[in-house]
């Protein structure tokens, strides 16, 4: 089963900040946070990850809080393409550790 | 740099058919991963493979079977086909031990 859990769905206006949430209450200390989303009919995207320092990438940033159970990945301007469903995964890096999709959540951007 | 290649893309087989979906990594990495994706679910993990084996498997059937190469590209077989099968199978491929995993576009598998 996934660890982690996400709202099923959520919409945004295009142009303005995407704040995607993400609960992993039983993450353990060696976990590692990851973001994928998957654009209709094509193969997951990475976006980005992060252990417990906030990270920063050219597609996102990824909020996590201090005690590490829960996250926020942040599109800064959500545009028609970021359109998607948006997983959230907690995995161990390092190992063969396999990475446990949940059902994620769509987040659909409205022009 | 090509990324993460599949083929086929789509096919069509009928129950009791074996059917073999073929992966090609990014180039430099060694692992690869497969899932299977059903509609409206997130990918399930079946296997991965490093240095020509397999070194993890998800809950499915030995009917699901896999094969790593020399030059780390990877086939999946499924034997004796069920309608249940049909889903969209991906291939991840990874360096070892690095967290990042890359897609392919996917094999979508139609049973009838």
């Amino acid at each position: 089963d996934a660890k982690t859990t996400q709202p099923t769905s959520m919409d945004c206006a295009e142009g303005r900040a995407a704040n995607l949430p993400c609960n992993h209450s039983t993450i353990s200390g060696n976990e590692y946070v990851y973001w994928y989303r998957q654009i209709h009919s094509q193969g997951p995207q990475y976006i980005i990850h992060g252990l417990k320092n906030n990270e920063t990438n050219e597609m996102a940033s990824l909020i996590i809080t201090e005690d590490r159970k829960s996250s926020t990945l942040i599109l800064p301007h959500a545009t028609l393409r970021d359109t998607a469903v948006y997983y959230c995964i907690v995995r161990v890096v390092g190992g063969s550790e396999k990475l446990v999709f949940g059902k994620g959540m769509k987040l659909t951007v409205n022009p | 740099d090509a990324g993460v290649t599949q083929s086929p893309t789509h096919l069509i087989k009928t129950r009791g058919q074996q059917v073999t979906l073929r992966c090609s990594p990014k180039s430099g990495h060694d692992t690869v991963s497969w899932y299977q994706q059903a509609l409206g679910q997130g990918p399930q993990f079946i296997f991965q493979y490093y240095e020509e084996e397999e070194r993890q498997r998800g809950n499915f059937p030995d009917r699901f079977s896999g094969h790593q190469f020399p030059n780390y590209s990877s086939e999946l077989n499924v034997n004796a086909l069920l309608l249940g099968d049909s889903a969209l199978y991906l291939c991840a491929s990874s360096l070892s031990n690095t967290g990042e995993l890359f897609f392919g576009e996917g094999s979508r598998l139609t049973v009838l």
